[in-house]
């Protein structure tokens, strides 16, 4: 393991807030993902960016935002937007060129809305 | 659409049993396809992809363009084998579209 890592583990936030979480990995990748794991839904992309200062929506976008300004991380923001934030969210990144890249995934983020 | 279907949500085998764990595709154009496996307490990682065409830990799949299917076959399970398994497609850019995933539980 290592090369991507998650911070925190666990959070908890209050409804209304908004909660940002870290992504960071020395892997030199180009390519970082967010993901939401949730119970019988499997894994649905948030937001990916390809490279530095560029990011494109996912499948479930509304209600994050994110930030690509340095090559090793990759932020990701969860509004108050969000109507059902509670979830595991997990951060991957891949080489992001050419085909075959595989993607590396974090230890992941709990995050729970009180 | 880019779609990953799983359908069994559980999948339960006594060890030295064969398994199976199917996945189903839906995409347009020529797709690759992948099994990643979280096993308990660790990290979502890739257990293998069709443009390898190798086993892993026993674990093989053959990706079927007739039937859209890549399901995951094991001849003889093992207590270890028991995690939570995804088929993933990736169709187009560096996205992957994960399946709802089958949490495998082998039984000693």
């Amino acid at each position: 393991d290592g090369g991507i890592t998650q911070s925190p583990k666990y959070l908890f936030r209050k409804e209304g807030q908004n909660v940002t979480l870290s992504c960071e990995q020395n892997l030199n990748h180009d390519a970082m993902y967010w993901y939401r794991q949730d119970p019988g839904q499997g894994l649905r992309l948030i937001y990916y960016s390809q490279i530095v200062n560029d990011f494109q929506k996912g499948d479930i976008a509304e209600g994050y935002s994110v930030s690509r300004e340095k090559k090793e991380s990759f932020p990701l923001t969860v509004t108050s937007a969000q109507k059902n934030p509670t979830a595991f969210y997990l951060c991957a990144s891949s080489k992001g060129q050419g085909n075959h890249n595989e993607q590396f995934f974090g230890p992941g983020t709990r995050l729970t809305v009180l | 659409a880019q779609r990953v279907t799983q359908p069994e949500k559980l999948l339960s085998v006594f060890k030295g049993a064969p398994v199976e764990l199917k996945c189903n595709y839906s995409y347009s154009g020529s797709p690759e396809l992948f099994w990643y496996v979280q096993y308990s307490r660790q990290r979502l990682q890739l257990l293998l992809r069709h443009i390898s065409r190798e086993s892993i830990k026993g674990f093989t799949a053959d990706l079927n363009k007739g039937e859209t299917s890549f399901h995951l076959k094991k001849p003889f399970a093992q207590e270890e084998d028991s995690a939570m398994y995804y088929c993933a497609l990736r169709g187009g850019a560096q996205k992957l579209v994960f399946g709802q995933g089958t949490r495998l539980t082998i039984n000693p």
